[in-house]
């Protein structure tokens, strides 16, 4: 099975930058990927790594080390819409080469003080 | 181009009830995926599809839950019958062949109270 590891809350400051930490532990798996989710909203998909290194897209980039079982999602120039959870997910290789569904982390609060 | 339609968008029921949830994906999309949110347990996937096949359905908490995909425009989950516990919002997400999973479309949810 999969577990996922991120802190439950961050705050940070208007137009800094955050970086959102997750650790993983789980045995074969095709990437990480991160979702955004609103209050009363639906998780969004914002970016995905299936390879280790650093994947950029406008103020957000994540990234992946396979070695470490660790990846992290950094914001830029922060805004207040940016005020958020952020969940890191995994899908798991399964025992006969398919693919399961996607184990998300509980998710990190993200609050953004102007 | 429209999302994934999840209806109803609220429910409201008594213990013991029948529920039935609807999903419509994107069209083009071939994978079709169930998940729960609460606040104790999170983002739980509870069964996922693949060209209208139940692939994965180990996160079905009890056999009073149940899930259908009858063609690639359409899928139910049904709580038969529901508990309080049950209470939770329920999205339905679906993905596009030709692309890593992970990416996934996700409706607005369907907020379900069981009282």
């Amino acid at each position: 099975g999969q577990s996922l590891e991120q802190p439950s809350e961050v705050t940070a400051v208007e137009g800094a930058i955050v970086q959102i930490n997750c650790t993983y532990q789980t045995s074969g798996f095709y990437g990480l990927s991160w979702y955004q989710q609103h209050d009363g909203g639906a998780p969004t998909f914002l970016s995905y790594n299936g390879l280790d290194g650093l994947e950029e897209t406008g103020r957000f980039s994540s990234f992946l080390s396979r070695s470490d079982s660790y990846g992290y999602l950094l914001l830029q120039e922060l805004q207040m819409k940016d005020s958020a959870s952020y969940f890191c997910a995994v899908r798991e290789c399964d025992s006969g080469g398919g693919a399961d569904g996607l184990t998300f982390g509980k998710g990190t609060h993200l609050i953004i003080q102007p | 181009d429209a999302g994934v339609i999840q209806s109803p968008r609220h429910e409201v029921t008594e213990m013991g009830q029948e529920v039935t949830l609807r999903c419509k994906p994107i069209s083009g999309h071939n994978s079709l995926f169930w998940y729960r949110q609460t606040m104790m347990r999170g983002l739980e996937l509870l069964i996922y599809f693949n060209n209208n096949v139940p692939i994965d359905d180990s996160g079905m908490p009890e056999d009073r839950f149940s899930a259908k995909m009858p063609n690639a425009s359409f899928s139910t989950l049904k709580i038969q019958p529901s508990e309080p516990r049950d209470s939770a919002v329920y999205f339905c997400a679906s993905s596009p062949p030709g692309q890593a999973e992970e990416t996934q479309y996700f409706g607005p949810g369907t907020r379900l109270l069981v009282l």
